[in-house]
């Protein structure tokens, strides 16, 4: 059974800082890997698609990286800025095309 | 990414009643959809697959008495909650898998549910 785990949980950074978010999963067998934002209260916002093929994908200040034989994610994000604080969440696409999702990260950037 | 909507945005329902939400795919015809399920605080977690034309497939541990799932054509799929108490009390969030076009989820913007 596939499993999800991101670290740290809670996470307080003063504006500015660059930072990594961490992502594992159990099983390596994924089609894709996909990093999101949740404001508080709302939806889900893509942020990266990282196809099982591929290493990393980059937008803007964020950049993450894909390790599909280690079962490993990481999120970068630089230059972090008060805006940027929300939980980020990771979830992986395996067999019968579901997302499974991890346990989320909570940012908090201060000004 | 693909527009998908998601009616009602909030709900609140005495306990007892049953509550109908909707997720309607925009951008694509989607034979696959997903419902979740996030309680307050913690991750997403898949509830069932929606299939058009043919029954829901439930996650385990998911009542699919409780949570009927209708996928009646390709671009809605419907949820109800049956007899509500206040511990269905979450956020629920749809989202849309058109297969053919794309090999990713689009997402709904959610719909929060709270039983009194």
């Amino acid at each position: 059974k596939q499993e999800v785990t991101q670290i740290p949980a809670a996470l307080s950074v003063p504006e500015g800082e660059n930072l990594v978010l961490n992502c594992s999963f159990t099983d390596s067998a994924i089609y894709n890997l996909q990093w999101f934002r949740q404001d508080p209260g709302k939806g889900l916002t893509s942020l990266l698609l990282i196809q099982s093929s591929q290493r990393e994908q980059t937008s803007g200040r964020l950049n993450a990286s894909l390790d599909k034989s280690s079962g490993r994610s990481t999120l970068y994000i630089a230059a972090s800025q008060p805006g940027d604080s929300a939980t980020y969440l990771c979830a992986v696409m395996a067999g019968t095309y579901k997302y499974i999702f991890g346990t989320g990260t909570r940012l908090k950037v201060l000004a | 990414g693909a527009v998908v909507s998601q009616h009602p945005s909030r709900v609140i329902c005495k306990s007892g009643t049953s509550v109908k939400i909707e997720c309607r795919s925009l951008d694509f015809q989607a034979t696959t959809m997903f419902w979740y399920r996030q309680f307050p605080k913690k991750s997403l977690m898949l509830m069932a697959t929606s299939n058009e034309g043919s029954k829901a497939t439930y996650e385990q541990g998911v009542e699919k008495d409780k949570f009927l799932i209708n996928h009646a054509s390709l671009t809605l799929s419907t949820l109800t909650v049956t007899s509500a108490h206040p511990e269905d009390s979450s956020f629920y969030i749809c989202s849309v898998f058109p297969l053919l076009v794309t090999d990713t989820q689009y997402f709904g913007p959610g719909t929060r549910l709270t039983v009194l």
